[in-house]
């Protein structure tokens, strides 16, 4: 299954700080992708990472990626009230017409004012 | 850009009765789309698959009579629930990416909460 497994299942931290969350996958992947879903929300697309890349970044988000250990870590730096959601990986391994994402259990990240 | 809503956002009905909702991409055409449910504290769930014009292709355990998918146009999907049930209520949501495009970035729509009493 190329479905990410997230790490922890829940994170508490205070405004300010930063926030890590990792996931690792099983299976070869053409990129990863990560997603935020606020609660009774539909998912919203973060970033994604291609498989030829270590490292990207956009606004306070930073992905990581080792294929070697097939894993990826989500850093949001100077965290807000505001993201306060829960954090999806998405391993992606294309395999023709049709070819899914799948997701994992998810963290739940809740930040302290 | 690259826009999907679902309608309705929320409904309940009667167990028995039959749902629609609807998954439309706003500003993009669609090859394919998505559905999802999701309960509570869960992740994802892939329904099924579907290609504007063709059948959808269900995942494994999904009842294909149960949860009818039509993808009529590049920017409409429709998922009914037929004779639905209490444990049927769930989260449902759609997902597009975008025509000519690889399926990996996928659009969310806002999410539909089914309720059956």
């Amino acid at each position: 299954s190329q479905q990410g497994e997230e790490d922890p299942q829940a994170l508490s931290i205070q405004e300010g700080e930063n926030a890590t969350m990792n996931c690792s996958y099983k299976t070869s992947i053409n990129n990863l992708q990560w997603y935020r879903q606020n609660s009774g929300r539909g998912l919203v697309h973060l970033i994604l990472i291609r498989s030829n890349e270590r490292e990207k970044h956009s606004g306070r988000l930073r992905v990581t990626l080792d294929t070697s250990k097939k894993s990826s870590s989500l850093l949001i730096t100077a965290s807000r009230a505001a993201d306060t959601a829960s954090y999806f990986c998405a391993p992606y391994h294309y395999t023709g017409a049709n070819s899914k994402l799948t997701f994992g259990k998810g963290i739940t990240l809740s930040v302290r004012p | 850009g690259a826009v999907v809503s679902q309608h309705p956002s929320w409904v309940i009905c009667k167990s028995g009765t039959s749902v629609k909702i609807e998954c439309r991409s706003l500003d993009f055409q669609a090859t394919t789309m998505f559905w999802y449910r999701q309960f509570p504290k869960q992740s994802l769930m892939l329904m099924a698959t579907s290609n504007e014009g063709s059948k959808a292709t269900y995942e494994q355990g999904v009842e294909k009579d149960k949860f009818l998918i039509n993808h009529a146009s590049l920017t409409l999907s429709t998922l009914t629930v037929t004779s639905a049930h209490p444990e049927d209520s769930s989260f449902y949501i759609c997902s597009a990416s975008i025509q000519g495009f690889m399926t990996d970035t996928q659009y969310f729509g806002p999410g539909t909460r089914l309720t059956v009493l």
